[in-house]
């Protein structure tokens, strides 16, 4: 599978909402859809935000929300905070056991 | 919960091996409940899985690095390891180690390891000449 698409920036004011695409997505044989997010603040480590297109793992805001819609997968994050300023990338794993990134997406919070 | 942390060398001259360790803490690298993964970013560029090894041996690489890479454990110390061979300046990245749960201990049920939910802090290694 291909590096995922994703679009370079998104921007958006605190309190506002922002989607962040991710495309190319091919679904798993069995028919599941394994689609996950990450957070990634500069200096630090990659951050599981959502695993499965659309489930949360604990602790993680309910701000962050996510679909699937045929080969585009989607991120939104609601109420932008400025400690919501990150790179984001999506992520797909294969029915090859392999994975595959999105080129990443630069969120500011103007 | 698990912690990851990356060790092993920040520069290497070009063609020479890249070897890293990831020492686990929380858990045991025998256990059936994780995948052990490596994954790096280049600077200014997006993230690249690297690899993903089970404590069976199956192990599996990106097709783009297959033929460079390996990955081993080491159960007396508690921790899995990297080697890329041949390197260049194209190697030069952030490597992260994670993991990935496989196992629901409450539900008793294995997963696909479809995500990666532990990550070290990454390291730095740079190729220069």
């Amino acid at each position: 599978q291909s590096a995922l698409t994703q679009p370079a920036s998104v921007s958006g004011s605190p309190g506002q909402s922002i989607t962040i695409s991710c495309t190319g997505i091919t679904t798993v044989d069995d028919g599941y859809n394994y689609v996950s997010w990450y957070q990634k603040h500069p200096g630090k480590a990659p951050k599981l935000i959502v695993y499965d297109v659309d489930n949360r793992p604990s602790g993680v805001s309910g701000r962050f929300s996510a679909s699937r819609s045929g080969n585009t997968a989607s991120l939104t994050i609601s109420g932008l905070q400025t400690e919501d300023e990150a790179e984001y990338y999506c992520n797909s794993f294969t029915n090859s056991y392999t994975y595959v990134f999105g080129g990443g997406t630069s969120v500011s919070v103007l | 919960q698990l912690q990851l942390q990356e060790s092993g060398p920040g520069l290497l001259r070009p063609s020479e091996t890249l070897s890293l360790n990831c020492t686990v803490a929380g858990d045991s690298i025998s256990s059936r409940s994780y995948y052990w993964a490596w994954i790096r970013q280049p600077p200014e560029m997006g993230l690249e899985w690297i690899g993903s090894r089970y404590y069976s041996g199956s192990t599996y690489f990106s097709p783009s690095l297959k033929s460079r890479v390996t990955m081993s454990v080491d159960p007396s110390k508690n921790r899995f390891s990297l080697r890329l061979d041949s390197v260049t300046a194209a190697d030069t990245a952030v490597y992260f180690c994670a993991a990935t749960t496989v196992y629901d201990s409450i539900r008793g049920t294995y997963y696909l390891p479809r995500y990666f939910d532990y990550w070290g802090p990454g390291i730095l290694v740079t190729v220069s000449s």
